[in-house]
């Protein structure tokens, strides 16, 4: 079965500047996705970028961008020019990219992210 | 508007007392799933539907059953709900493809079992 660990349950930054956040995770499998999600306060899951393992490139978007390193199975985030609006819980998504698992998604425990004016 | 609807979105109970969450997608999706978000564990898979009549058990399913009747409804049933239920609940949405896809999420309902 697969894993996700999010070993940083709280971040803060200051606005302005850049955080990395880290996400580790465990497979035996070669084809799947990666997925970083927003839960602002409001609870809603916004998904802010995704990784598909078959790609060397890195994902961004806009200030958003990912580190992928496949063969140490780490996707972390790193959100630049941070924002007030970015304060949210992040969770890290593994999906297989098996067509027997579906879309079924594994989620990181979260890390807590806080904007500091 | 594509949209994944549920309802309640806050719900207290009481032990034992019978109760469904409804979750409806507009979006033609086959696929259909329910989460629980606890504090230190992130999201956890309670059962997933592939499609009509077609469900099974995800990650954390005791205590709960689901039903698929319909493509676009997916309702998570608790028959005797338990303390340890209270949770948040997500139901989500998407194509059944081997490629990406993207989930689509409802709003959430909060569930308190007193």
């Amino acid at each position: 079965a697969q894993t996700v660990t999010q070993s940083q349950p709280e971040m803060s930054v200051q606005e302005a500047e850049t955080v990395t956040l880290s996400c580790t995770y465990d497979t035996s499998e070669s084809d799947y996705y990666l997925f970083w999600y927003k839960q602002p306060p409001s609870r809603q899951m916004i998904l802010v970028i995704r990784q598909e393992a078959y790609k060397q490139q890195n994902a961004t978007e806009n200030r958003f961008s990912v580190n992928f390193q496949k063969a140490a199975k780490s996707f972390s985030l790193k959100i630049s020019d941070s924002q007030l609006g970015d304060a949210a819980m992040y969770f890290c998504a593994y999906r297989s990219g098996g067509r027997t698992s579906g879309s079924r998604l594994t989620f990181g425990e979260g890390t807590q992210l806080t904007v500091n004016p | 508007e594509a949209q994944v609807t549920q309802n309640p979105r806050y719900l207290i109970t009481v032990t034992g007392k019978k109760l469904t969450v409804t979750c409806s997608q507009n979006m033609n999706h086959e696929y259909m799933s329910w989460y629980r978000q606890d504090p230190g564990l992130g999201l956890r898979q309670i059962y997933y539907s592939m499609n009509v009549e077609v469900t099974d058990k995800g990650d954390v399913p005791e205590g709960y059953k689901v039903s698929r009747k319909e493509k676009r409804n997916f309702p998570l049933i608790l028959e005797s709900p338990s303390p340890n239920q209270t949770s948040l609940y997500f139901c989500a949405s998407s194509f059944w493809t081997s490629s990406y896809n993207e989930q689509f999420f409802g709003p959430g309902t909060r569930l308190t079992v007193l």
